[in-house]
């Protein structure tokens, strides 16, 4: 039983559109990251979300945290190709534990 | 940018053969980690370590093994090779908790086992 589920696994858009991601658990998690994953690279931290009900921008893409701490999603408005890439949630249980989805894998075509 | 360094970054061996992956960092961090990456699946922490001489098993069960001899090098082992271990590879460290901080991964070892 995955902990932390993402959907969808996949999603390829057109350039321009907009699309959201989920992150769900039935699980309250003290903090919340989203990081990018390129090909042939590591993932790359893109935001901490901490309190619950929290919103936060970065450029074309938002952020929220569920007021319960069990869920998240990222938002991106106006898609472009450099925003392709595998995303990946992952919720902190205390100081030690962090857990992973299994992530969404983004295309964005121009 | 990231100070993480793993190698190598592609690997093709054969069945039985030792294998050791090299992970590097410049940033001084105490916690370092190892995670394994399958296509489809959520990353899986196998080994950590929060300073020299300290290391523990992660959630997912693995016949690797790991050292910590000094603070940047934290190499990952695997003694005998089998196709049940061709996998990504991710090394990664970070200066605080991962609760609160930020981990740096390297760009990742790709290990086939024929």
């Amino acid at each position: 039983t995955q902990l932390l589920e993402q959907s969808p696994q996949f999603l390829s858009i057109q350039e321009g559109e907009n699309l959201t991601v989920y992150c769900n658990s039935s699980s309250v998690f003290s903090s919340l990251q989203w990081y990018r994953q390129e090909p042939g690279e590591g993932p790359v931290l893109l935001v901490t979300v901490v309190t619950g009900g929290e919103v936060k921008k970065l450029k074309r893409l938002t952020f929220q945290f569920g007021d319960a701490r069990k869920d998240s999603s990222l938002h991106i408005t106006a898609a472009q190709p450099g925003d392709t890439g595998l995303y990946l949630c992952a919720g902190a249980r205390g100081a030690q534990k962090l857990v992973f989805g299994q992530g969404t894998r983004l295309t964005i075509n121009p | 940018e990231a100070d993480i360094y793993q190698t190598p970054r592609y690997l093709v061996i054969g069945t039985g053969k030792k294998i050791t992956l090299e992970c590097s960092q410049t940033m001084g961090h105490d916690k370092m980690y190892w995670y394994q990456q399958d296509p489809g699946m959520e990353l899986h922490l196998i080994h950590y370590s929060y300073g020299v001489n300290s290391t523990e098993k992660g959630d997912l069960s693995s016949e690797s093994t790991v050292s910590r001899i000094r603070t940047e090098h934290f190499p990952l082992t695997l003694e005998s090779a089998r196709p049940s271990h061709t996998s990504q590879y991710l090394c990664a460290s970070s200066e605080y908790g991962v609760g609160t901080g930020e981990l740096f991964f390297g760009e990742g070892s790709r290990l086939t086992v024929l």
